[in-house]
């Protein structure tokens, strides 16, 4: 079975410093996704980014960038000069596809709490 | 271009009842999930339609149930309520599938 790790629960952060959520995964398959969902307190999951297994890039993107290792199955995300709109908790997930039927579902981690205080 | 919506919002009801809730896609997508998330389990697959037929189901009982219809609008239904039940019920919609889902504010469902 797939699974997701991040360990840390909750994070504080004063504003404008940076920093990284951590995502540890497990899975026997070769080929896989792993998503990053941000979901504030409105409650809806907002799409960060998706990054498949062959393509091992980091990615920037804003103030946000993603550091995919395959050796230590961790996907990382660093937020560059935190502000206060980037308070929420993060997701962390992993594709898995069901039997070859064509349908993929997502485990997800238990997510990062994250505060910012200006 | 309108994004994923569900309705109701929110929900209150009592053990043994059963409650349906339901999710529109954006348009064009056909592929829709659910997930239930809870400050214990955190978020969970529920069940994932495609062209009106369930293709994956999650470790739910059977008291969860689904549907999709031609216009790729989604219902899920969960009999004889539970306290356990009460979650955010989220619904995902994407366009093929390991495309970015995209998902809808939720469904707040609480069981008394």
């Amino acid at each position: 079975a797939q699974k997701v790790t991040q360990a840390q629960t909750e994070i504080s952060v004063v504003e404008k410093e940076d920093v990284t959520l951590d995502c540890v995964y497990e899975t026997r398959d070769t080929t896989y996704y792993l998503f990053w969902y941000k979901q504030p307190p409105s409650g809806e999951l907002v799409f960060l980014i998706r990054r498949n297994s062959f393509d091992e890039q980091n990615e920037i993107s804003g103030r946000y960038s993603w550091n995919f290792q395959k050796s230590t199955s961790s996907f990382n995300f660093t937020i560059t000069a935190s502000q206060v709109v980037d308070s929420a908790v993060y997701f962390c997930a992993l594709s898995e596809e069901y039997s070859g039927a064509g349908s993929y579902q997502l485990t997800f981690g238990k997510g990062t709490k994250l505060s910012v205080i200006p | 271009k309108a994004g994923v919506t569900q309705t109701p919002r929110y929900l209150i009801k009592t053990r043994g009842q059963q409650v349906t809730l339901s999710c529109s896609p954006i348009s064009g997508h056909r592929s829709v999930s659910w997930y239930q998330q809870t400050p214990g389990q955190g978020l969970q697959f529920l069940f994932e339609y495609f062209s009106e037929t369930q293709r994956n189901k999650g470790n739910f009982p059977g008291r969860f149930s689904g549907r999709q219809f031609s216009n790729s609008r989604s219902e899920m239904n969960v009999s004889t309520l539970e306290l356990g039940d009460s979650a955010l019920y989220l619904c995902a919609s994407s366009l093929v599938e390991l495309e970015e889902q995209f998902f809808g504010p939720g469904t707040r469902l609480t069981v008394l």
